[in-house]
């Protein structure tokens, strides 16, 4: 199941630098967009949304963009700490209270 | 901040063994769902459960297993006849009614299943 797609397994950023995950997706019907964070030996927490009628959302530090044309969406982090260096789920939905279907995730570690 | 447990963190069975997970999820919240994550691989959608009832499954989700909300705080997830491709980390989740607009799901830090 390719629905939703994370192609870098893992990134690395300079402590204060920009993060950038990204994450495709190819079901159009797809109307909501979550990432989430996930430390070893604990759950997914959830970080920031945004549904398919935006652009853009913005939360603290994290900010997600959407380009439905392109089926992508990334998620920023400006500016990265260490306490970031985590695993990053993109999940996707055809509305609230759906399955969600999971990218494979992107461990980024924060240098410092 | 309100969150979801589950309970055992660790639960080893040996294949053939029926198995329970258990899950409390966050009080107001009026959806639950159940997620696996087989090792190595993506995080898969099991069963989401609403008003008393399923209200959506996946194909994984077959005659083997089952999901109860038994009281008015618990919600569990039973495996009957285990098998050795159980194993895998199985997450709860909860969320509100998409009544408030879209609601994100809240997880549990999981239970790890080994089948021996």
């Amino acid at each position: 199941d390719q629905q939703v797609k994370q192609n870098s397994p893992s990134l690395s950023v300079q402590e204060g630098r920009i993060s950038i995950l990204n994450c495709d997706y190819t079901n159009s019907m797809f109307d909501y967009f979550l990432w989430y964070k996930k430390y070893p030996a604990e759950g997914p927490t959830f970080l920031i949304s945004i549904s398919s009628i935006k652009d853009k959302n913005e939360d603290g530090r994290f900010t997600v963009f959407l380009n439905k044309s392109a089926k992508h969406l990334s998620l920023h982090i400006v500016p990265s700490q260490p306490g970031d260096s985590a695993v990053y789920f993109c999940a996707a939905s055809k509305g609230s209270n759906y399955q969600l279907i999971w990218g494979a995730g992107t461990k980024l570690i924060i240098k410092p | 901040e309100p969150e979801v447990t589950q309970t055992p963190s660790h639960q080893v069975t040996q294949m053939g063994q029926e198995v329970i997970l258990r899950c409390v999820p966050i009080s107001n919240h009026l959806y639950f769902y159940w997620y696996r994550q087989i090792l190595g691989q993506k995080v898969e959608f099991l069963v989401s459960f609403y008003n008393n009832e399923i209200s959506e499954k996946s194909e994984i989700f077959d005659d083997q297993f089952s999901v109860e909300r038994p009281d008015g705080s618990n919600f569990t997830l039973k495996i009957r006849s285990t098998k050795l491709e159980d194993s895998a980390m199985y997450f709860c989740a909860s969320s509100e009614d998409r009544g408030q607009g879209h609601q994100p799901q809240h997880f549990g830090d999981g239970t790890r299943l080994s089948i021996l």
